[in-house]
């Protein structure tokens, strides 16, 4: 059973575009948030996190977007560029979870 | 070391066989996890410890998997009599404290591929 569902599976996007990666839960004891960037032959790197306290988070280009009671978050990078090119996961956890739920990942390609 | 480091990055074995792999984690981090990887799909949890206490093994698939840590230093995962749908990237994250909720520092993986 997935826990968190991320779309699209794959996005392609001009250079200086706007990336948009969606993601949905259920469990609405989730408190944390967080977006992993991953390069091919490396893991996964945190990249910006939100808690629900708050509908946005920003830095720098990354923006998260946090609808709780659509329980929805998205992930937008304005700009983009071809090294924003890389596999993105979204995330969520609780309070007393041991470990993250993952979604399916969504590979991101940025042509020049 | 500066980073989680994993070792080896790649390991080819034959189905039948046991392999183990390794995690080196964070100096001083309590908290350490296992993760899959399999070709297209998310990270699925396998094993968690913090510190001395009883280690979450909620996520291991089965008892072929196994995973061992010394205090709070090398972990070591131990798949035995490997079948093809162990093929997968492995992961090893650690994080200065425990839970799900903190920032988690991942290896690079170890990519075992069973022939």
């Amino acid at each position: 059973q997935q826990q968190v569902k991320q779309s699209p599976q794959s996005l392609i996007v001009q250079k200086g575009g706007i990336s948009i990666i969606n993601c949905a839960y259920e469990n609405t004891a989730f408190d944390y948030f967080p977006w992993y960037q991953q390069f091919p032959g490396k893991g996964p790197a945190l990249l910006i996190a939100i808690r629900p306290d708050v509908s946005e988070k920003k830095e720098g280009r990354f923006t998260i977007s946090f609808n709780k009671s659509a329980k929805q978050f998205s992930l937008h990078i304005m700009d983009s560029q071809p090294g924003d090119s890389a596999t993105y996961f979204c995330a969520a956890s609780m309070a007393g979870a041991n470990n993250l739920f993952f979604g399916t990942g969504t590979r991101l390609t940025v042509i020049p | 070391g500066a980073g989680v480091s994993q070792s080896p990055s790649n390991k080819v074995t034959e189905k039948g066989k046991d392999v183990e792999l390794r995690c080196d984690p964070i100096s001083g981090h309590t908290a350490l996890y296992w993760y899959r990887q399999r070709l297209g799909q998310g990270l699925e949890f396998l094993i968690y410890f913090q510190g001395n206490s009883a280690p979450d093994k909620s996520g291991l698939p089965s008892d072929r998997f196994s995973a061992e840590r010394t205090g709070e230093s090398v972990s070591t995962l131990t798949i035995q009599r490997t079948q093809q749908e162990d093929s997968a990237v492995y992961l090893c994250a650690s994080s200065l404290v425990g839970g799900g909720n903190t920032e988690a520092f991942f290896g690079q993986g170890t990519r075992l591929t069973v022939v």
